[in-house]
């Protein structure tokens, strides 16, 4: 299966910053999800965006999905130490259901 | 309500030793699949099934078997343990394919 490019891989932020994770598909994607891995859990599902130009927003989290259904970013807006975590972007194989798993962004924030 | 439930949840084998690392969901989902998670990497697909009665390969599916017992049951197989599989594996569900999965908490698997 064609994986999703997660960059960065690693962002260190200080409490009250921003951040941004970005993921990039060479393949347009039928849909893509964004799930939250904190350290030694679970993954957790956050949102899933199916339509061109989405935006969706939950709290302090924004979620686009590019135009062109190549690229989604998920932004968050003054961390908080709450939202340490593996965050990432998961793409469908086809009719399947197998989810492709992008590397995934480690988020630190600094208190 | 405890949705995906795994046991058990930490594991030593040795080498060459059989195992069976069981999963239940209580969500009447349709979908299920395992999962291993390396450190510092995403999840990889083992094994799905679509549906009660139906299973498939993953991504990485060498070395492991797999048993829809029933809708609610869904069982991961390791009949020759090698120390590659040292993993941290889970279990997941949703209502049909494609759907948003839920996770069980995992089973962390050392083989020595």
């Amino acid at each position: 299966g064609q994986q999703v490019m997660q960059i960065p891989q690693y962002q260190h932020v200080q409490e009250g910053e921003d951040f941004t994770t970005y993921c990039n598909s060479s393949t347009t994607l039928s849909n893509i999800q964004w799930y939250k891995q904190r350290p030694g859990g679970h993954p957790v599902f956050l949102i899933q965006l199916v339509k061109s130009g989405e935006v969706k927003k939950q709290k302090r989290l924004t979620f686009q999905f590019g135009e062109a259904k190549k690229n989604s970013s998920l932004h968050i807006t003054a961390t908080q130490t709450t939202d340490v975590g593996t965050y990432f972007c998961v793409r469908s194989s086809g009719n399947t259901g197998k989810l492709i798993f992008g590397q995934g962004t480690t988020l630190q924030v600094k208190p | 309500n405890a949705g995906v439930t795994q046991t058990p949840k930490f594991q030593v084998l040795k080498t060459g030793q059989s195992m069976t690392l069981q999963c239940a969901q209580d969500m009447n989902h349709n979908s299920m699949y395992w999962y291993r998670q390396d450190p510092g990497m995403g999840l990889r697909l083992i094994y799905y099934s679509a549906s009660e009665g139906t299973t498939d390969k993953g991504e990485v599916p060498n070395g492991y078997n797999v048993s829809r017992l029933n809708k609610r049951e869904f069982s991961l197989r390791l009949e020759s343990a090698a120390p590659s599989q040292t993993s941290v594996y889970f279990c997941a569900s949703s209502q049909i394919s494609n759907q948003p999965q839920h996770f069980g908490d995992g089973t962390r698997l050392s083989i020595l």
